[in-house]
């Protein structure tokens, strides 16, 4: 799976749209990526994934680019609640057969500041 | 729908000693991996399991084991065990056999601290 370089950590005001950054410049076709978050003491927690076209679900959006070596996690209004290490990840897409075995990284340290 | 569960939530052994955790994966859910998270190494994959085997295997010493029962529900065992082995460990959920998307869901964790 493909290397996956983040920010150690970031700020965001509340009520503010929070944009985390990854890049994974050797990213493969078929390799997704996965974005998972952390709050603090709990299991981390699925957010979305996407392999080319943008997606957007109830709790984010990712914007991936053209050349797909990078991407953005969008949280469009922080809340404090928002507050957790982010963690992206490049993953070969399922094929039915292997594991859900994840690699995660080091990941982006979010602060939302009241 | 119930979520992941893990018992006990906290555990203090002595270096030696061994322990056993244990979760319960979301009902229907037949994929049971676990992770270790250090604030060195970070997360870590452990193992996981499907249908009462072993499926995958990290990079770690034999004394860290599991297993998987006829209801889906796991156990991991460390014996011998060192100051290193204090850490948080996760178990995560996935629905089978079948691998569609890397979506996993988590349990709280049972937080070791070996003394």
């Amino acid at each position: 799976d493909a290397k996956t370089t983040q920010p150690p950590s970031m700020d965001c005001a509340e009520g503010r749209a929070a944009n985390l950054p990854c890049n994974h410049s050797t990213i493969s076709g078929n390799e997704y990526v996965y974005w998972y978050r952390q709050i603090h003491s709990q299991g981390p927690q699925y957010i979305i994934h996407g392999l080319k076209n943008n997606e957007t679900n109830e709790m984010a959006s990712l914007i991936i680019t053209e050349d797909r070596k990078s991407s953005t996690l969008i949280l469009p209004h922080a809340t404090l609640r928002d507050t957790a290490v982010y963690y992206c990840i490049v993953r070969v897409a399922a094929s039915g057969a292997g594991s859900y075995q994840l690699t995660f990284g080091k990941g982006t340290k979010l602060s939302v500041i009241p | 729908k119930a979520g992941v569960t893990q018992t006990p939530r906290y555990l203090i052994k002595t270096r030696g000693q061994q322990v056993t955790l244990s979760c319960s994966p979301i009902s229907g859910h037949r994929s049971v991996s676990w992770y270790q998270q250090t604030p060195g190494q970070g997360l870590q994959f452990l193992f996981e399991y499907f249908s009462e085997t072993q499926r995958n295997k990290g990079n770690f010493p034999g004394r860290f084991s599991g297993r998987q029962f006829s209801n889906s529900r796991s156990e991991m065992n460390v014996s011998t065990l060192e100051l290193g082995d204090s850490a948080l460990y996760l178990c995560a959920s996935s629905p089978g056999q079948v691998v569609t998307t890397y979506e996993q869901y988590f349990g709280p964790g049972t937080r070791l601290t070996v003394t």
